[in-house]
């Protein structure tokens, strides 16, 4: 049990859809990601927020938009994606922003995009 | 430019003891992470080298050499749910974890 709860964990949608992944966490932290994770690629850091201000957005597409109303929730909303956005998204919790701060991350969203 | 390397897969037998390499090059350096990935699982934390050395936690040991840019993850005593993705990430000076693609290992008994 890692505190970092994913929802849904798989979802498939056409590309004129508009569909939300929800992350909470448990863990009482202070800063928040989102990452792709594509097969055989590295972990791509999309967004950061630290005390619910993003403070990272690592040139992602426009047709993806994160949301932290709290420092436990994190969304991220997707509409008009296309085929290769298909990936696992992980969500990802830190004390801070720091660099000693250890990332706990939840079990991910299967995306699949027709 | 920034990067991490790591072996794409090994393979290992169950019992034995099994070094996994690491090399990076990020813009100023904070420490670097190993996590462990199952299939369709959350990556969870195993351990984190700041200072040149080695870190032993039970079965689990990581080694940081920063002046050669280099680390290592060795398991000793493999089990079979040892199996699973090992990620290497450096921290950079801006905080940022830089992800290596990960080495996927396979424990055959």
């Amino acid at each position: 049990e890692t505190g970092v709860t994913q929802t849904p964990r798989h979802l498939v949608m056409g590309m004129t859809n508009k569909k939300s992944l929800k992350c909470e966490q448990h863990l009482g932290h202070n800063a928040m990601y989102w990452y792709k994770q594509s097969a055989k690629k590295p972990l791509e850091l999309m967004f950061v927020y630290n005390f619910k201000e993003q403070t990272e957005n690592n040139s992602v597409p426009s047709r993806f938009s994160p949301e932290c109303p709290n420092s436990s929730h994190l969304f991220l909303h997707l509409h008009t994606l296309q085929p290769e956005d298909s990936a696992l998204y992980l969500c990802a919790s830190s004390q801070e922003r720091g660099p000693t701060d250890t990332q706990y991350f939840g079990p991910g969203t299967r995306l699949t995009v027709l | 430019g920034q990067n991490i390397d790591q072996p794409t897969e090994m393979t290992a037998t169950e019992g034995a003891i099994v070094q996994i390499n690491c090399t990076y090059q990020t813009s100023g350096f904070n420490g670097l992470f190993w996590y462990q990935q199952h299939a369709g699982e959350a990556p969870t934390f195993l351990s984190y080298n700041v200072l040149d050395g080695l870190e032993e936690k039970g079965r689990f040991s990581s080694f940081l050499s920063r002046s050669k840019g280099y680390s290592y993850l060795l398991l000793k005593e493999l089990q079979m749910k040892d199996s699973a993705s090992y990620l290497c990430a450096g921290t950079d000076s801006n905080y940022q974890l830089i992800w290596g693609a990960g080495t996927k290992l396979i424990i055959k008994p």
